[in-house]
C-alpha cells in the first residue's frame, strides 16, 4: 500500500495566518492527490482534486500544489470557519490510503 | 441536490455481522465508482473498499478482505457494506463516497453510520 504521510500533525495559528500543509507519498503518484476537510461531527468534504484543482464552490484562498511524491495544502489568510482537520488522500492506486491528518486550531 | 444516506449500523456484539446501506439520489448512480470509508472514534480515515459503476471492479483494503462484502443494486440506488465476524477495532463511523472514476477523489460523501461492536 501507500503510504502517506502528512506534516505537521497539528498547527495553531491565528484568524489571517498564511498556513502550509504538506503531504508526502512512499511512491510516485503522479498528481492524484487530493485535500479533504472535516469539521468535528462532520463528513469530510473535498477541497482539492488531482493535486491542484478547486472543487466547485471551495473559496480561492484554498490552493494545491505538488507532483510525483510531495504536495502542498495552502490556506492564504485563515479565516474562523477553516479551523478543521485536513487529510490528504492518493488515488493513483487501491487502496486509496489517507495522511494522518493535520488538526488546524486556533493560537 | 446530490444525497448520501447511509443507515444499518448500530450496536453488534463480537462476531457478529451488521449490513450497511448507502441510498442515493441526485445523480445517475451507475455512472460513479462508490466507496466505503471508516473512522475510528478519535481517529483519521481509513479506506475501506470501491466498487465500480457496473460493479464488476471490486477493491478492498487487505486487512478486510475475506470479512467484507460491497455490492450495489443500481436499479435501486443503493450500495450495500456486508460485515462479518465483526472485532472490537471495527468499530467506527462508515462513510459512502461517490466518485468519478477510479482514480477520481470522492467528491460527495453521506453523513455516515456507526458502527459499534462491543460485548
Amino acid at each position: 500500500d501507500i503510504q502517506m504521510t502528512q506534516s505537521p500533525s497539528s498547527l495553531s495559528a491565528s484568524v489571517g495566518d498564511r498556513v502550509t500543509i504538506t503531504c508526502r507519498a512512499s511512491q510516485s503518484i503522479s498528481r492524484y492527490l487530493n485535500w479533504y476537510q472535516q469539521k468535528p461531527g462532520r463528513a469530510p468534504t473535498l477541497l482539492i482534486y488531482a493535486a491542484s484543482n478547486l472543487q466547485s464552490g471551495v473559496p480561492s484562498r484554498f490552493s494545491g500544489s505538488g507532483s510525483g511524491t510531495d504536495f502542498t495544502l495552502t490556506i492564504s489568510s485563515l479565516q474562523p470557519g477553516d479551523f478543521a482537520t485536513y487529510f490528504c488522500q492518493q488515488s493513483d492506486t487501491a487502496p486509496h490510503t489517507f495522511g494522518q491528518g493535520t488538526k488546524v486550531d486556533i493560537k | 441536490q446530490v444525497q448520501l444516506v447511509e443507515s444499518g449500523g448500530g450496536l453488534v456484539k463480537p462476531g457478529g455481522s451488521l449490513r450497511l446501506s448507502c441510498a442515493a439520489s441526485g445523480f445517475t448512480f451507475s455512472d460513479y465508482y462508490m466507496t466505503w470509508i471508516r473512522q475510528a472514534p478519535g481517529k483519521g480515515l481509513e479506506w475501506v473498499s470501491y466498487i465500480s459503476g457496473g460493479g464488476t471492479a471490486i477493491y478492498f483494503a487487505e486487512s478486510l478482505k475475506g470479512r467484507f462484502t460491497i455490492s450495489r443494486d443500481n436499479a435501486k440506488n443503493s450500495l450495500y457494506l456486508q460485515m462479518n465476524s465483526l472485532r472490537a477495532d471495527d468499530t467506527a463511523v462508515y462513510y459512502c463516497a461517490r466518485a468519478r472514476s477510479r482514480v477520481a477523489a470522492d467528491d460527495f460523501w453521506g453523513q455516515g453510520t456507526l458502527v459499534t461492536v462491543s460485548s
